[in-house]
């Protein structure tokens, strides 16, 4: 059974980093079958998909356009984990983060598993 | 990017009866190698992540009930709940897979009447 387990500060002040990170177990952040992505939550923005990396012989990385130019995910694979950074982070980057699953579009499911989400407030 | 739009916002159904959610994209999602609808319709309550219900537009998850059951092709889907339960109270929502970036609906709250 695959799970999900977020972690990471609540708080973050304007222009700086917001660093996440998403601990997998039952799976392996180096499968070739599967992507791993973070998406977020707000009630302004609603749920958005902000980028993913995935493993296929070599690793890759696709981010939404909104979020490309201050935006990073890394696979750990020592540590069988992704993170996020964003960059910059303005109020309008407060929201509900969220890591996800994907299965390979051949199987469906869009994001099937889902961590438990953090809530992150960009505040001085 | 491909837009969902979610029609309604939400609705009130009374205990029992059906409950209709709408969803529709900008685009196609059928996809013509395997002529399939790369759409996913998720169920989400408070202080939770968004749940799969469907996939493949019309695939029930495993241990979903089989009052939910989703139908449509192309860019005009519905997400039914042919007797509405009060565990049903939550916001659904409609996610497209066919291309990125992979974009939701805005959801739609289903409360009881």
């Amino acid at each position: 059974q695959v799970q999900l387990q977020q972690s990471g500060p609540g708080l973050v002040k304007p222009s700086q980093t917001l660093s996440l990170t998403c601990v997998i177990s039952g799976d392996s952040v180096s499968s070739n079958s599967v992507t791993w992505n973070w998406i977020r939550q707000s009630p302004s923005r609603g749920l958005e998909w902000l980028g993913r990396t995935y493993y296929r012989s070599k690793w890759k990385n696709e981010y939404a356009a909104i979020v490309q130019s201050r935006i990073a995910i890394n696979a750990d694979t020592s540590k069988n984990q992704l993170s996020l950074q964003l960059n910059s982070v303005t109020p309008e980057d407060t929201a509900v983060y969220y890591c996800a699953r994907a299965p390979g579009k051949g199987e469906g499911y869009g994001f099937q598993i889902w961590g438990q989400g953090t809530m992150v407030t960009v505040s001085s | 990017d491909i837009v969902m739009t979610q029609s309604p916002d939400s609705l009130a159904v009374a205990l029992g009866e059906r409950a209709t959610i709408n969803c529709k994209s900008s685009q196609s999602v059928l996809h013509s190698s395997n002529n399939k609808n790369y759409l996913t319709w998720y169920q989400q309550k408070p202080g939770q992540p968004p749940k799969v219900l469907i996939y493949w537009a019309s695939t029930r998850e495993s241990g979903v009930p089989d009052r939910f059951s989703g139908s449509g092709s192309g860019t005009d889907f519905t997400l039914t709940i042919s007797s509405l339960q009060a565990e049903d109270v939550a916001v659904y929502y409609c996610l497209q897979y066919y291309s990125l970036p992979w974009t939701f609906g805005q959801g739609t709250k289903v409360e009881i009447k």
